[in-house]
């Protein structure tokens, strides 16, 4: 089994709508992170969290918020989702040790 | 703040040729480094890192690369591509010690294969 699962996989929704896309992670790690991918722009952090009382922003977190329901699970809310939060999201986890971060296979979401 | 460059958005090279992927950062003291490979429809794969010692560093499917402090690079390099290879590569940089908030990353490098 992977280590770190995203759901859903994919998922098509229309403007206004509210998403939550879901992280859980069997590789006992602190940290989790979640981070959005755009053609030609890399991954951009969105928001991260060091352990379930300590929630960060990144440099793109307006317009998400995050819950970090146990160390394993760290979901990511879009309230009322925009056609440019089309992108493609990754999960990490890392132990805090050594920065190594560790992904999910992504999400890709369509906002229409 | 951490930054790095991937001069390259795109490389082609033949089957059976070697590569190299440039990757230079913009940090205050030495970084821990990283390469990530994302095949298709993938999610990200660490390829290799490096964080202190030998500035040479061996990492999966045959991959390498080299830090090197003056020139503020951290090179990937594969001595012969195989079609399987075709993919994005990125490179990130975290601060040492484990404290950072995530990775900084490049923007890629995508690498096409030609037979």
């Amino acid at each position: 089994d992977a280590d770190v699962t995203q759901t859903p996989r994919n998922r098509i929704t229309k403007t206004g709508k509210r998403i939550m896309l879901e992280c859980s992670q069997t590789k006992g790690h602190d940290r989790m992170y979640w981070y959005r991918q755009d053609p030609g722009l890399g991954l951009q952090l969105i928001y991260y969290s060091f352990d379930v009382k300590d929630i960060n922003k990144g440099e793109i977190s307006d317009g998400y918020s995050v819950s970090r329901q146990a160390q394993a699970k760290f979901s990511l809310s879009l309230e009322s989702a925009i056609p440019n939060q089309t992108a493609l999201y990754f999960c990490a986890t890392s132990d805090g040790t050594s920065d190594t971060q560790y992904f999910g296979p992504g999400t890709r979401l369509t906002v229409l | 703040a951490q930054s790095v460059t991937q001069p390259d958005i795109h490389i082609t090279v033949s089957e059976g040729a070697s590569l190299e992927l440039r990757c230079n950062y913009s940090y205050g003291a030495t970084p821990y480094l990283f390469w990530y490979v994302q095949s298709p429809g993938q999610g990200l794969q660490l390829l290799l890192k490096y964080f202190s010692g030998d500035t040479l560093v061996q990492g999966i499917k045959g991959f390498e690369a080299e830090f090197k402090r003056s020139q503020s690079s951290f090179n990937l390099r594969k001595p012969s591509v195989h079609w399987s290879d075709a993919a994005e590569y990125f490179c990130a940089v975290g601060s040492p010690g484990g404290g950072a908030d995530g990775l900084t990353f490049g923007k890629g490098t995508h690498l096409i294969i030609q037979p």
